[in-house]
């Protein structure tokens, strides 16, 4: 499958605890991007990145959430201390060319992370 | 007002109808306009792709811009029951490089029965 691959695709957390979510973006690709869907909500952008930076966070609540895309590896998404809020579909999406051209970004399944 | 509205149905129609979905949006800065369609507990998946004002079509499927409305459109001519789906329209500007930033409609949730 040489789709966006997210894992996990569920994940169940208690309050306080931390959630990890791994992205690895389609074969060629070298930015990625997060985007949250909350309950009855549109997809809402959190954050850009390329390999070893952060392009863009503009999007991402200025505590307990943090993203990284290393050299090797895929991306990951931290939510630290979760909360009840934090419960919510998070998508991953990658494109081979980042700023300046056409913004068309291919989405991966998602990982859906409840909180308790 | 909300960048981007969108009725989120739902719509339900026999197999073999037009299917007509819309979106208005406010940002006039907007260049980049999708629709994804969705079904239920995947990804976005990409349909169509336009940039700037006009029509486009691909197979059942037609898109159209209207920048001077501020108003978008999706048909989908022959409708089948595995076009049973969340329709998203997705939107985005230039502004500083950041066509990644797209602005999502809520969905319009779409049933087309045999």
């Amino acid at each position: 499958n040489a789709g966006v691959m997210q894992n996990p695709r569920h994940l169940v957390r208690r309050r306080g605890q931390e959630a990890r979510l791994r992205c690895s973006p389609m074969k060629g690709h070298s930015h990625v991007y997060w985007y949250r869907q909350l309950p009855e909500e549109g997809l809402k952008f959190m954050v850009y990145l390329q390999k070893e930076n952060i392009i863009d966070e503009s999007g991402m609540p200025k505590e307990r959430f943090s993203a990284e895309f290393p050299k090797e590896g895929p991306s990951i998404l931290r939510i630290q201390q979760v909360v009840r809020g934090d419960s919510a579909a998070y998508f991953c999406a990658s494109s081979p060319i980042g700023q300046g051209v056409t913004g068309e970004l291919f989405f991966g399944e998602g990982s859906r992370l409840t909180v308790l | 007002q909300k960048e981007v509205e969108q009725d989120p149905g739902p719509l339900s129609v026999p197999e073999g109808a037009i299917v007509s979905l819309n979106c208005t949006y406010s940002n006039s800065a907007f260049q980049y306009f999708m629709w994804y369609r969705q079904y239920s507990r995947k990804g976005p998946e990409l349909l169509m792709y336009t940039y700037s004002s006009g029509n486009k079509e691909d197979g059942r499927f037609t898109a159209q811009v209207d920048k001077s409305s501020k108003y978008i459109s999706l048909f989908i001519r022959d409708s089948q029951p595995s076009d049973s789906a969340t329709y998203l329209c997705a939107m985005s500007s230039n502004s500083g490089g950041s066509n990644y930033k797209l602005t999502f409609g809520k969905g319009t949730l779409l049933t087309v029965n045999p």
